[in-house]
């Protein structure tokens, strides 16, 4: 079974603060993806990584990087929390681009 | 660009029903479409991909089916137990040719009483 975990369940930051939410996958999968969850607004892709230090924007990266060094491993930061940036953050990975994707269990990130 | 909808929004019905979900997609350039469980607080848990050349796609008691020239697809769940309640979603994969990324709807959440 693909696993995909997620470094934090929940949490709490303050307005300012660079925030670092990580994702590993143990099925040596290609692509990697960071989405954000909002009440209302659906899931939305912020950022995906296709291979180790490639990167292509989502629909909403504004405010967000990230950093693929290693294939297993996806990072996504911001760089100075808002409180807007509050939300549930979900990664996944599949093996192709257009591929069955998988999901970790979420980080509810709370910015004060 | 492409729009995914999923009406009812919520339902609820009791133990033991077979059930449908809707999911309407506005641009049938797909590449592949997949159905997802959500339950409350977690993660996406994936359930069914359904490839553009195909018509349906079955695990269990879930049989999810596609028609492309229509843009719909639907969950098919089969004697609904308590332990169905969550949301589920669908997304759509666009062509290669025809943008870039998973769309998903809006979800529906629902509840099987016991």
């Amino acid at each position: 079974d693909v696993k995909v975990t997620q470094s934090s369940r929940y949490l709490v930051k303050r307005t300012g603060e660079k925030v670092f939410l990580e994702c590993v996958q143990d099925m040596d999968h290609e692509n990697m993806f960071w989405y954000r969850q909002d009440p209302g607004l659906g899931l939305r892709l912020i950022y995906f990584s296709y291979d180790v230090k490639m990167k292509e924007k989502g629909d909403i990266p504004e405010g967000y990087s990230v950093s693929r060094e290693k294939k297993e491993r996806f990072s996504l930061i911001l760089e100075s929390a808002s409180t807007n940036q509050t939300s549930m953050y979900l990664c996944a990975s599949s093996f192709l681009v257009r591929g069955e994707q998988f999901f970790g269990p979420g980080t509810r990130l709370t910015v004060l | 660009k492409q729009e995914v909808t999923q009406i009812p929004a919520a339902l609820s019905v009791p133990e033991g029903e077979n059930l449908v979900l809707n999911c309407s997609f506005t641009d049938s350039a797909i590449y592949n479409l997949q159905w997802f469980r959500q339950d409350p607080g977690k993660g996406l848990t994936s359930l069914l991909l359904i490839q553009s050349s195909q018509r349906e796609q079955t695990s269990g008691r879930l049989n999810a089916s596609l028609d492309k020239s229509s843009g719909r697809s639907t969950l098919y769940i089969a004697a609904s137990q308590p332990g169905d309640s969550a949301t589920y979603l669908c997304a759509v994969n666009p062509r290669e040719d025809a943008g870039n990324m998973l769309t998903f709807g809006g979800g529906t959440r629902l509840m099987v009483k016991p």
